[in-house]
């Protein structure tokens, strides 16, 4: 977990609200990647960011919206919270070049949807 | 689509045996391979990673590719209750993303 760290760490919400979960990095890396953890489902990939304001969608993107104004924060946005996304949401970054394509990940939010 | 396939298990070993773990996966063109170890409500932590056929050693982990057969796997040796954990398979075929298993549960046992 070492450089990348995750906001909060657990949260709780109602159907139809709003969610931002923050991704914040010190290792200066190019990409970062939002994915969600489902039992059964291994890691699926939500959006990722390969550079500040360019991102492109991941398998699983429908619900989700990402910025990046900084090379160091990565923000997802639930739009409107649906019980549906009841997860476990985790960032990882990586660097470029041969060898660089290595991810790592951070701590994790738990999200509970009611 | 591109997939990674992985038994999900559990597989038990006795304590001081060799695990073997198992992935396959459908891109040919898929250039380099990676496994993660996850403990129970944490995140994936990365064992190791393999790029080129053959065998990779480091520790008690050993990878092993096979990319006529789409095929690479993870051993452990002298496995160890700490080692009981989720392992996932990771693939990357390009473009900076990888593809993941849905990982092998491994129990060793006393």
């Amino acid at each position: 977990d070492a450089g990348i760290t995750q906001s909060p760490r657990h949260k709780v919400t109602e159907t139809g609200t709003p969610v931002t979960l923050r991704c914040h990095q010190t290792e200066n890396h190019r990409y970062m990647y939002w994915y969600r953890q489902d039992p059964g489902h291994g890691l699926r990939l939500i959006h990722y960011s390969y550079g500040v304001k360019d991102t492109d969608k991941g398998e699983v993107s429908d619900g989700y919206s990402v910025s990046r104004s900084k090379t160091e924060d990565f923000l997802l946005t639930l739009e409107s919270a649906t019980s549906s996304q009841t997860s476990v949401y985790f960032c990882a970054i990586s660097g470029t070049g041969v060898g660089q394509e290595t991810q790592y990940f951070g701590p994790g939010t738990r999200l509970l949807v009611l | 689509q591109k997939e990674v396939e992985q038994n999900s298990g559990p597989l038990s070993v006795p304590e001081g045996a060799i695990a073997s773990l198992n992935c396959t996966y459908s891109d040919r063109g898929s250039q380099s391979f990676f496994w993660y170890r996850q403990y129970s409500g944490k995140s994936p932590e990365l064992i190791m990673f393999i790029y080129s056929n053959g065998d990779k050693e480091d520790g008690r982990f050993t990878a092993q590719l096979n990319k006529a057969s789409q095929y690479v796997s993870l051993l452990i040796r002298d496995s160890q209750p700490s080692d009981s954990a989720t392992y996932l398979c990771a693939v990357h075929g390009g473009g900076n993303k990888l593809t993941f298993g849905t990982g092998t549960q491994l129990k060793v046992e006393l």
